[in-house]
């Protein structure tokens, strides 16, 4: 069960576009369209962004996207806003029909 | 709307027990999956354990598993967390998590965390 591979860190100016990627392995990100991604605030519970790999639950703004190629996922944020500012995590299905999270990524908007 | 509320968070004692609860209200938590996600302090998310909608299935995650018991009770629309033999790397917040909007595709909706602190 080890973590699912990101970034530490991604940064844009506000209107540039930043993709996060988020690298698995052939049992969980490679084998399965089960990869989600969570946004979360300081202080402030995670909140989902992305569902099966591009799917974007109600409400979530459509500068969101999600796709998938082999054993790595990614999320690309367009438009960047201040409010974007935070950190984001991957999370895949996994063989054992265990979950596993992504180390983390925090964006910045310079 | 979805509300998971959690409770029975606190400052434990190293290889001493703490059973955490998720109260349920808002959709139908019989027919969900439900989940534990932890996260330590300034680190990231480590999912915990999965539990089906009815009970049936149970998966955790190798650093919780004999130690941790998840369970749920569909008549309270309650989840549970029984946590054992507790160690200083368990302290963190612990969220609990709806299956959704699919099985098995993700957690759509989280509570609000609550803290669990393992110290002498």
């Amino acid at each position: 069960q080890s973590a699912l591979t990101q970034p530490a860190s991604v940064s844009g100016s506000p209107g540039q576009s930043i993709t996060i990627s988020c690298t698995g392995t052939s049992s969980d990100v490679g084998r399965y369209n089960y990869v989600s991604w969570y946004q979360q605030h300081p202080g402030k519970a995670p909140k989902l962004m992305i569902y099966q790999v591009s799917n974007r639950p109600s409400g979530v703004s459509n500068r969101f996207s999600g796709s998938k190629s082999g054993n790595t996922a990614s999320l690309t944020i367009s438009g960047l806003q201040a409010e974007d500012e935070a950190d984001y995590y991957c999370s895949s299905y996994t063989s054992s029909s265990t979950r596993v999270f992504g180390g983390g990524t925090k964006v910045t908007v310079l | 709307q979805v509300q998971l509320v959690e409770s029975g968070g606190g400052v434990v004692q190293p290889g001493r027990s703490l059973r955490l609860s998720c109260a349920a209200s808002g959709f139908t938590f019989s027919g969900s999956g439900m989940h534990w996600v932890r996260q330590a302090p300034g680190k990231g998310l480590e999912w915990v354990a999965v539990i089906s909608y009815d009970g049936g299935s149970k998966y955790y995650a190798d650093s919780v598993k004999g130690r941790f018991a998840i369970s749920r009770d569909n008549s309270k629309n309650t989840l549970y967390l029984q946590m054992n033999s507790l160690r200083a790397d368990d302290t963190g917040v612990y969220y609990c998590a709806k299956d959704g909007p699919d099985i098995a595709s993700a957690y759509d909706y989280w509570g609000q965390g609550v803290l669990v602190t393992v110290s002498s």
